[in-house]
């Protein structure tokens, strides 16, 4: 149980194009969902908040009009990165909260980004 | 700002020995941990969680130690194996949802 996925698993772009990177909760409701972007030798860096339904919550120094998110059900959450820059390569993960009596967030695969 | 980071960035050790893994953390509020596995390219692994009116819990061949006290966590893993080698994060909540993730620890199995 407590399966995440996400889709692509990698991507490489243009500069100046657009990426969608899907996170799926497989076997159960996730009503957070959360982004996070992992450089190498790097710990995770929480992007945002996402929950179903209503507008994403950024953390500080996140641009919100790059960085679009969308939670449109309890099992899928969509990241867009916007007019994808060589700086916004990196490794995008995302995690579901799963609302047991823990509260655990349970993590995605993971999705390379390189941007050209 | 609080953060939870960790002692050591690397950490090697002989197959079939046990290892210790630890992390500090600052946020006294904190009521919940984890710790997580991360190998190479893959996302984080749920291994075990701690919560805070707890001292200790055991999982399958690991177990967690949390002291109150000095603000300390630790992960346990018992006969390590080849498959064991990978980063470990520990991570607290804070506020209502987010985790906060230490700096992570590399662990290496030496055959």
């Amino acid at each position: 149980g407590a399966v995440v996925s996400q889709h692509p698993s990698w991507v490489i772009c243009k500069s100046g194009t657009s990426v969608k990177i899907e996170c799926r909760s497989l076997d159960f409701q996730a009503t957070t969902m959360f982004w996070y972007r992992q450089f190498p030798k790097q710990s995770l860096m929480l992007m945002a908040t996402s929950n179903e339904g209503s507008k994403a919550t950024y953390e500080q120094g996140v641009e919100k009009d790059k960085f679009l998110i969308n939670h449109a059900s309890l099992t899928l959450s969509t990241l867009t990165v916007t007019s994808a820059h060589p700086e916004d390569s990196s490794f995008y993960i995302c995690s579901a909260r799963f609302r047991g009596w823990t509260d655990t967030q349970y993590f995605g695969p993971g999705t390379r980004l390189t941007v050209l | 700002g609080e953060s939870v980071g960790l002692h050591l960035p690397t950490l090697s050790v002989q197959e079939g020995d046990n290892s210790i893994i630890n992390c500090a953390y600052s946020n006294s509020a904190s009521d919940y941990f984890i710790w997580y596995k991360q190998e190479s390219g893959k996302g984080p692994q749920f291994i075990i969680d701690i919560r805070s009116n707890m001292d200790k819990r055991q999982g399958q061949r690991v177990t967690v130690l949390l002291n109150k006290t000095v603000k300390h966590l630790s992960l346990q893993i018992a006969a390590t194996q080849p498959g064991d080698s990978a980063v470990y994060f520990c991570a607290e909540t804070q506020g209502a949802q987010k985790l906060v993730f230490g700096q992570g620890t590399r662990l290496t199995i030496n055959p």
